[in-house]
C-alpha cells in the first residue's frame, strides 16, 4: 500500500463549481500536510500547507485536515478554467515528504 | 527574482554515458531535493541535503549520486544511465525541512 493514496481522476467540472480533492495517508504519525498545483510542462507550486488537523483558508483555497481518519482535503471555490492543473498532496517527516499521484483537474467554462 | 534553476531543461543520452543535472537556487535555502515523476507513480524523492556536505537517500536512489558542496548547488548525477532512469527530473530548495519547497522547472532526460 502506497502510503500516501489519491485518485488521478481526471475530475472535470464546470466553471464555478466547487471543487473537493482529496487525499489518504497511511502513516499516523506524519507532521505536515501539504497541497501542490502543477501546470503541464512546469514543476510543482506550493498552495498551502499546514501541521494540524481543522481547516486552513487562503482565498479561493481551503484545506482540510482530519488526523483521525488520516484524510486531506483541498476544497476550490468559484473554481475557474486556469484552476486546471493536477494537484499533489503530500505529507511526511521532516526532510522526506512523501507525494500522492496527483489527481488531474479540467475546468470547462 | 527567487527560483530554481535546472539545466539542461531537455536531454537525450546513450545507456552507460555519464550525466550531471545541475540545479541551482538563489533563495540561500538550507535544503535541496531531488525526484524524479513518472506516470502513474507520482513524484519520489531520489536524495535531498540538508546543509552543505550533508545529503541523505530518499525513496529511489539506486543509480544517482549527488553532492552539495555549495549551499546554492545541489547537482544530480547519473554514472552510467539506463532506460529506466528516462524519467522527469525536478529539483527543490526549502527554507525548512522539506516544508514549503520550490521546484525547479524540470529536466526531461531520456536514456535510449
Amino acid at each position: 500500500q502506497k502510503e500516501v493514496e489519491q485518485d488521478p481522476g481526471p475530475l472535470s467540472v464546470p466553471e464555478g463549481a466547487i471543487v473537493s480533492l482529496n487525499c489518504t495517508y497511511s502513516n499516523s504519525a506524519f507532521q505536515y500536510f501539504m497541497w501542490y498545483r502543477q501546470y503541464s510542462r512546469k514543476g510543482p507550486e506550493l498552495l498551502m500547507y499546514t501541521y494540524s488537523s481543522g481547516n486552513k483558508e487562503d482565498g479561493r483555497f481551503t484545506a482540510q485536515v482530519d488526523k483521525s481518519s488520516k484524510y486531506i482535503s483541498l476544497f476550490i471555490r468559484d473554481s475557474q478554467p486556469s484552476d486546471s492543473a493536477t494537484y499533489l498532496c503530500a505529507t511526511g517527516f521532516d526532510y522526506i515528504p512523501t507525494f500522492g499521484r496527483g489527481t488531474s483537474l479540467i475546468v470547462h467554462p | 527574482e527567487a527560483q530554481v534553476t535546472q539545466n539542461p531543461r531537455y536531454l537525450i543520452t546513450v545507456t552507460g554515458k555519464k550525466l550531471t543535472v545541475t540545479c541551482s537556487q538563489n533563495m540561500n535555502h538550507e535544503y535541496m531535493s531531488w525526484y524524479r515523476q513518472d506516470p502513474g507513480l507520482g513524484l519520489r524523492q531520489i536524495y535531498y541535503s540538508m546543509n552543505v556536505e550533508v545529503t541523505d537517500k530518499g525513496d529511489v536512489p539506486e543509480g544517482y549520486k549527488v553532492s552539495r558542496k555549495e549551499k546554492r548547488n545541489f547537482p544530480l548525477i547519473l554514472e552510467s544511465p539506463s532506460p529506466n532512469q528516462t524519467s522527469l527530473y525536478f529539483c527543490a530548495s526549502s527554507l525548512d525541512r522539506g516544508i514549503e519547497q520550490y521546484f525547479g522547472p524540470g529536466t526531461r532526460l531520456t536514456v535510449t
